[in-house]
Formats: C-alpha cells, sequence, structure tokens
C-alpha cells in the first residue's frame, strides 16, 4: 500500500534561519495537503498543492509539489517562535483515502 | 459555521469498560476520519468513511475497537474493554471528498 514518509522527524531551528522538511510516496499522489499542529491543538490544514511541479506561497512558507507528483517540501524562511509544531504532510491515494506522514517537530531556539 | 466537534473533550475510565465517543462533522462533508494519537507522537489512522461505500476499518488496531457513522452524519467510536495502552487524544476530521480535512478539538482518553 502507499506510504507517506516525511525527513526529518524532528528540526531544531535557531530563529532567524531557514529550514525545510520533505514529504515522500511510495506512490503517485492526486494531491498534497500540509498541516501543522500546534502543541497542544489539533492539525489546522495549511495548503493543498495539485499540480505537478506547483510552487504555492504563504509568507514566509513555500511549499512545493514534484514534478513525479511523489514528493513534496515545506521551506520555511527565517524562521520565528510562532512556527513552532509539527508539520505533516497529507496525499490522497487511488482510492481516494487520505495517508499522513509521521510529521516534522519543528523546536526553534530564540 | 460551526466546525468539528467532538465529545466528551476528556474521558476518564477504568480499565475494562466500554467508552462512546462521538464526532460531529461538519455538515454536508461526506468524508469523515478517525485517528489516534499519543503524545509526541503521529496521527495513527483508525477508520474513513466515504459517503455510502463501505468504511476503510484497516487501521483498527483490534476487534475491540468499532466505528459507525449514522445517516451520513454523526460518527461514534466505541472501544470496549479498555485498556491501557488505548489512552491517547482521539481526533475526528471531516472534508468534502478530497478537500482539506477539518480536525475536532480531540478525545482525550485516559484509562487508569
Amino acid at each position: 500500500g502507499q506510504q507517506v514518509m516525511q525527513i526529518p522527524q524532528y528540526q531544531h531551528v535557531q530563529e532567524g534561519e531557514d529550514f525545510t522538511t520533505y514529504c515522500n510516496s511510495s506512490t503517485t499522489l492526486s494531491n498534497i495537503q500540509w498541516y501543522k499542529q500546534r502543541p497542544g491543538g489539533h492539525p489546522v490544514f495549511l495548503i493543498q498543492l495539485v499540480k505537478s511541479g506547483e510552487v504555492k506561497k504563504q509568507k514566509r512558507l513555500t511549499f512545493q509539489f514534484g514534478e513525479a507528483k511523489k514528493n513534496s517540501s515545506l521551506h520555511i524562511t527565517a524562521t520565528q517562535t510562532t512556527d513552532v509544531g509539527t508539520y505533516f504532510c497529507a496525499g490522497h491515494d487511488s482510492w481516494g483515502k487520505l495517508q499522513f506522514g509521521a510529521g516534522t517537530q519543528v523546536v526553534v531556539t530564540p | 459555521g460551526a466546525g468539528v466537534s467532538q465529545s466528551p473533550s476528556n474521558k476518564v475510565t477504568e480499565k475494562g469498560k466500554d467508552v462512546e465517543l462521538r464526532c460531529d462533522p461538519i455538515s454536508g462533508h461526506t468524508a469523515l476520519y478517525w485517528y489516534r494519537q499519543s503524545l509526541g507522537q503521529g496521527l495513527e489512522f483508525l477508520i474513513y468513511f466515504q459517503g455510502n461505500s463501505a468504511p476503510d476499518k484497516s487501521g483498527l488496531p483490534s476487534d475491540r475497537f468499532s466505528a459507525e457513522r449514522t445517516g451520513g452524519s454523526v460518527s461514534t467510536l466505541t472501544i470496549q474493554r479498555t485498556q491501557q495502552e488505548d489512552s491517547a487524544v482521539y481526533l475526528c476530521a471531516s472534508s468534502l471528498d478530497r478537500a482539506e480535512q477539518y480536525f475536532g478539538p480531540g478525545t482525550r482518553l485516559t484509562v487508569t
């Protein structure tokens, strides 16, 4: 079956630095979604990418969907303490079920 | 309109007792998912309902777990003969087909 993997599992970042988290699927995805879960909260939808090679930006966050629609990345520039949380990617398989990655837990050091 | 709601928000139960967790999805959402999340861990898929199709129960960890969705709306997750390893936050999410998921606040289950 389809597997969605995220790396790294943990990311310690100095405030002001950039970092990237990656999402890889064993099969082609119809779309990729990204969610953010703050400590003590529930996952909140950030963005959805559908097209091959698509790039979308939300302020300091840049999301990319690979050409083969099997991988995705989230790049955050000038990290702030408000970026703390766990970032999950998720993709729909051919049966329409959404598969989540294990998440990247981000810790920001002031 | 209202988001996804879950009840109760917290549940403490004794080992061996049965519990029922409720999820009220956003009106009109055809897809409903249940997940389990242990402290500091990722989302463990439990079950998926899509419209009138048979649910995907492939994530249920044992036959003590079951779920139903009545009338394509409210869903109930039932855990029979609870064990301490069932302690976790149970999250429900709903969506319109393949659109973004909206998560409820979760039910924190503690089995003593």
